[in-house]
């Protein structure tokens, strides 16, 4: 069983601040990391797929890095802005299967 | 971008019914679609595969007589809780399988 965790679970920032958030998971077995953005209401949004070791992806003022040997991933958000209110999730991928084992998620919360 | 979408988005019933969520892939076929459930404060965790045209795989520890998965097109996955108790109110979240996953907007479900 892939033990996934998020961290931190919720946190508030002011519009244009910068943040960070991380996402644990066991080394061993790595195939890909996925990365999902869940605003209230609406359906799960993917942000990015990684699976190599010291991948870096970036999609406008979100990116996010891959360590594999240690088992992390960090996504960071710049300028925040109040759109980007929402619950990332992060997900391995359990060995191939496409199946995926989701953490609890970080919400953020961006006050104008 | 793929679209998904689930029926109903919320749903009240009694306990001993059963109730049946669609899940469609609107703009994309796909042969594989996932189904996922989250209760309160807790990750998305995956319940089921359902296979275009094959019986569905269930997880470990889910009840495939209870939640009964049907894949008719490539279009369509439809998960029945049958006979449906206060403990199975959650939210119930699908995705199709495309070149990643798209997840639909979920179901909340309540059995009273």
């Amino acid at each position: 069983i892939l033990n996934v965790e998020q961290s931190p679970q919720s946190l508030h920032v002011q519009e244009g601040d910068s943040t960070n958030f991380t996402c644990s998971f066991p080394s061993s077995n790595f195939y890909a990391l996925h990365w999902y953005r869940w605003e209230t209401a609406k359906s799960p949004e993917a942000l990015f797929v990684m699976t190599l070791n010291g991948d870096e992806k970036k999609k406008g003022r979100i990116s996010a890095t891959l360590n594999t040997k240690e088992g992390y991933s960090y996504l960071y958000i710049k300028g925040s802005q109040p759109e980007d209110s929402a619950t990332y999730l992060c997900a391995p991928e359990r060995g191939g299967s496409e199946k995926l084992v989701f953490g609890k998620g970080t919400k953020l919360t961006v006050n104008p | 971008g793929a679209v998904v979408s689930q029926h109903p988005s919320w749903v009240i019933c009694k306990s001993g019914t059963s109730v049946k969520i669609e899940c469609r892939s609107l703009d994309f076929q796909a042969t594989t679609m996932f189904w996922y459930r989250q209760f309160p404060k807790q990750s998305l965790m995956l319940m089921a595969t359902s296979n275009e045209g094959s019986k569905a795989t269930y997880e470990q520890g889910v009840e495939k007589d209870k939640f009964l998965i049907n894949h008719a097109s490539l279009t369509l996955s439809t998960l029945t809780v049958t006979s449906a108790h206060p403990e199975d109110s959650s939210f119930y979240i699908c995705s199709a399988l495309s070149y990643e996953q798209f997840f639909g907007p979920g179901t909340r479900l309540t059995v009273l």
